[in-house]
C-alpha cells in the first residue's frame, strides 16, 4: 500500500529556532495535509495543500506541496514551548472521497 | 466550530467483554465518519469509513464482525469492540467529515482502550 515517510522520528530544538520537517511518498497525492497531535488527544489540522507547488502559511507555520506531488515540507519559525507535539503529514488520493494516508509522525521537543 | 467528541475518553475492560465507543459531531452534520486506531508511537491507521444510513466500509485486515460500526444519525457513530482481547488495547480516534470532502476531517479527542 501507499506509505508516507517522515524522518527523523524525533527532533530536538531550542526555543526560538526554526525547524523544517519533510514528508515523502513513493506515489502521487492530490492533497497534502499537516496535523499536530498532543499526547492523549486527536490530531488537529494545521495546513491543507491542494495544488502542486502551493505554498501556504498559518501564523508561524508554512507548508509547501512539492512540484512532483510526492513530497511536502512544513516549516515552523521562531519555535515556542507549545509547539511540542507529534507532527503528522497525510496524503489524499485522487477523488474527494479517497481516504487519507498518514505518515508515522515526528515528535518535536522544544527546549526553553 | 467543527467539534467532535468521543465517549468514554478512557476505558478498561476484561478480556472477552464488549466495549462501545461513541463519536459525536457537536456542531455539524457528519455525513461520513472515520474510525482510526493508533498504537503507541505509531501513526493513525484507518479501520473503516461509514456513511450515515449505510454499512461501513472496512479496510483490509480489519474484522467487521469484531469491530461493529453503526452510523445511525448525522451526528453519532459508534464503534463496538466485541469480545475484546489484550491485543485490541489501543487509542481509537474517530473523525467526522462532510460527504465528498475527506480532506476536511475533524478529529475527536480519542478513546484509550485497555483490555486486561
Amino acid at each position: 500500500g501507499q506509505q508516507l515517510n517522515q524522518s527523523p522520528q524525533s527532533m530536538f530544538i531550542q526555543e526560538g529556532e526554526d525547524v523544517s520537517m519533510n514528508c515523502t511518498s513513493s506515489s502521487i497525492f492530490n492533497t497534502w495535509l499537516w496535523y499536530k497531535q498532543d499526547p492523549g488527544e486527536g490530531p488537529v489540522l494545521l495546513i491543507a495543500l491542494y495544488k502542486a507547488g502551493e505554498l501556504t502559511s498559518n501564523g508561524r507555520l508554512t507548508a509547501q506541496f512539492g512540484i512532483t506531488r510526492k513530497d511536502s515540507f512544513l516549516n515552523i519559525s521562531a519555535s515556542i514551548p507549545s509547539d511540542v507535539g507529534i507532527y503528522f503529514c497525510a496524503g489524499q488520493d485522487t477523488g474527494a472521497n479517497s481516504k487519507l494516508t498518514f505518515g508515522k509522525g515526528i515528535t518535536l521537543s522544544v527546549r526553553p | 466550530g467543527a467539534v467532535v467528541s468521543q465517549h468514554p475518553s478512557r476505558v478498561i475492560c476484561k478480556s472477552g467483554t464488549s466495549v462501545k465507543i461513541e463519536c459525536r459531531s457537536l456542531d455539524f452534520q457528519a455525513t461520513t465518519m472515520f474510525w482510526y486506531r493508533q498504537f503507541p508511537k505509531q501513526s493513525l491507521m484507518l479501520m473503516a469509513t461509514s456513511n450515515e444510513g449505510s454499512k461501513a466500509t472496512y479496510e483490509q485486515g480489519v474484522e467487521k464482525d469484531k469491530f461493529l460500526i453503526n452510523h445511525a444519525s448525522l451526528t453519532l457513530s459508534t464503534l463496538t469492540v466485541t469480545s475484546a482481547h489484550p491485543e485490541d488495547s489501543s487509542f481509537y480516534i474517530c473523525s467526522g467529515g462532510l460527504r465528498g470532502r475527506t480532506d476536511t476531517q475533524y478529529f475527536g479527542p480519542g478513546t484509550r482502550l485497555t483490555v486486561l
